[in-house]
């Protein structure tokens, strides 16, 4: 299968600052989403970004598919932002999606 | 619109028993697919679903089985519970298979 690599493991942030969240995999993909997973389990999509870049409101995210990386910003961070920040990249036939092992990122206030 | 609803919760099972789990896809979505999630880890496929029939099986035991209803909902079922079942169960849904997934709240399975 492919792998996912997720960094860094765990982030701790002061409310405002800044950070940048990195996913790299193994192979060529045809789907790849950020999620968001909160305290109590659930998991929020934040982006399907195969390639190219997006942005919804503080958060931004970059996939450079032919370098088999994807980046996940996050500005003016709120203690909302908090939990554990997931990549996952579908496989060719879209049956199926890698995850990562995720970024944890606390935002202190 | 309803999003991905699962059931039960929260559960506690003992080991040997079996267990069936529960989700409903959002409307108009024919694939549903199956992930299991321990402590501390990323979300490991189980399976996929998609038009009543099953797409994809990750690696996972027999004890694993799955079928998708004719609505589109779905059932998971584990059979002689050990210990490390335990974890949280996801499911998703997508209008169909490669397109963005949607994770219900999951449910949390003990097994004592």
């Amino acid at each position: 299968g492919i792998q996912v690599e997720q960094s860094p493991p765990d982030l701790i942030l002061q409310e405002g600052a800044n950070s940048t969240l990195r996913c790299n995999f193994s192979d060529s993909v045809n789907n790849l989403q950020w999620f968001h997973q909160n305290p109590w389990g659930q998991l929020i999509n934040l982006f399907y970004i195969p390639s190219g870049t997006k942005q919804n409101g503080r958060l931004s995210a970059t996939t450079v598919a032919t370098e088999r990386y994807s980046l996940l910003y996050i500005s003016s961070s709120q203690t909302t932002d908090s939990g554990v920040y997931f990549c996952a990249v579908g496989s060719n036939t879209g049956n199926q999606f890698y995850f990562g092992t995720g970024t944890s990122l606390t935002v202190i206030p | 619109d309803a999003g991905v609803t699962q059931s039960p919760t929260h559960l506690i099972k003992t080991r040997g028993q079996h267990v069936t789990l529960r989700c409903s896809p959002i409307s108009g979505h024919k694939s549903v697919s199956w992930y299991q999630q321990v402590l501390g880890q990323g979300p490991q496929f189980i399976f996929q679903y998609y038009e009543k029939e099953e797409r994809g099986r990750g690696n996972f035991p027999d004890r694993f089985s799955a079928r998708q209803f004719p609505n589109y909902s779905s059932e998971l079922n584990v059979n002689a519970l050990l210990l490390g079942d335990s974890a949280l169960y996801l499911c998703a849904s997508s209008y169909n298979a490669g397109n963005t997934i949607y994770f219900g709240e999951g449910s949390w399975l003990t097994v004592v």
